[in-house]
């Protein structure tokens, strides 16, 4: 299996305080994703990145990725309690089409 | 707005049955994706399609199959389910319009075999 993982598995802040989440993978890729879950729901995509880009901001999210480290993190600045879910990356690996190889998920807890 | 909607939300099935899990996308995408998701696991790719009545095998095929006879309409088919298969199992779909494309999911089935 080509799956990556993800670290921490669980993290828990409150409310305000950034969240980050880092993910590694094994091959060379396309472009990596974020997608968010909801507590049994459907994944919800937040933010791609090219292999040729090092940084991309989206409001509140930033992500970065080394592809020489073959990881990515993702940070969420002052963070809401709506921000509670589940984050998952998903790589796009190079010659695989249209396939998405997802991480194992953060869970992220925000309290206030 | 893209829709991806799967038949049921929740679905008890009983050990040997053969149990169907459909998934219908309203935004004429290509490509369309079943994967099962446990704890720990994260998402495994179970099958692929990319057209109509073609489908590839993902990381975990083995104990099911697809069908793709329209472009909207992907199944997921457990030949014969076991316990070993009591997951969430998550459809989605991209459109093959290059490689920065993003996923759409649908809800997501709860299926529990007994």
């Amino acid at each position: 299996s080509q799956q990556g993982e993800e670290d921490p598995q669980a993290l828990s802040i409150q409310e305000g305080e950034n969240a980050t989440m880092n993910c590694s993978y094994k091959t060379s890729i396309n472009n990596l994703q974020w997608y968010r879950q909801n507590s049994g729901r459907g994944l919800v995509h937040l933010i791609l990145i090219r292999s040729n880009e090092r940084e991309k901001h989206s409001g509140r999210l930033r992500v970065t990725l080394d592809t020489s480290k073959k990881s990515s993190s993702l940070l969420i600045t002052a963070s809401r309690a709506a921000d509670t879910a589940s984050y998952f990356c998903a790589t796009l690996n190079t010659g695989t089409a249209s396939k998405l190889t997802f991480g194992t998920g953060t869970r992220l807890q925000v309290t206030l | 707005d893209v829709k991806v909607t799967q038949s049921s939300r929740y679905l008890v099935k009983r050990t040997g049955e053969k149990v169907f899990l459909e998934c219908v996308q309203d935004m004429d995408h290509e490509n369309m994706f079943w994967y099962r998701q446990d704890p720990g696991l994260g998402l495994r790719l179970i099958y692929f399609s990319y057209d109509v009545k073609m489908k590839e095998k993902g990381d975990i095929p083995e104990g099911y199959s697809v069908s793709r006879e329209k472009k909207e309409r992907f199944s997921l088919i457990l030949e014969s389910a076991s316990t070993n298969q009591t997951s969430m199992y998550l459809c989605a779909s991209s459109p093959n319009t290059g490689y920065d494309t993003e996923a759409f999911f649908g809800q997501g089935t709860r299926l529990t075999v007994v």
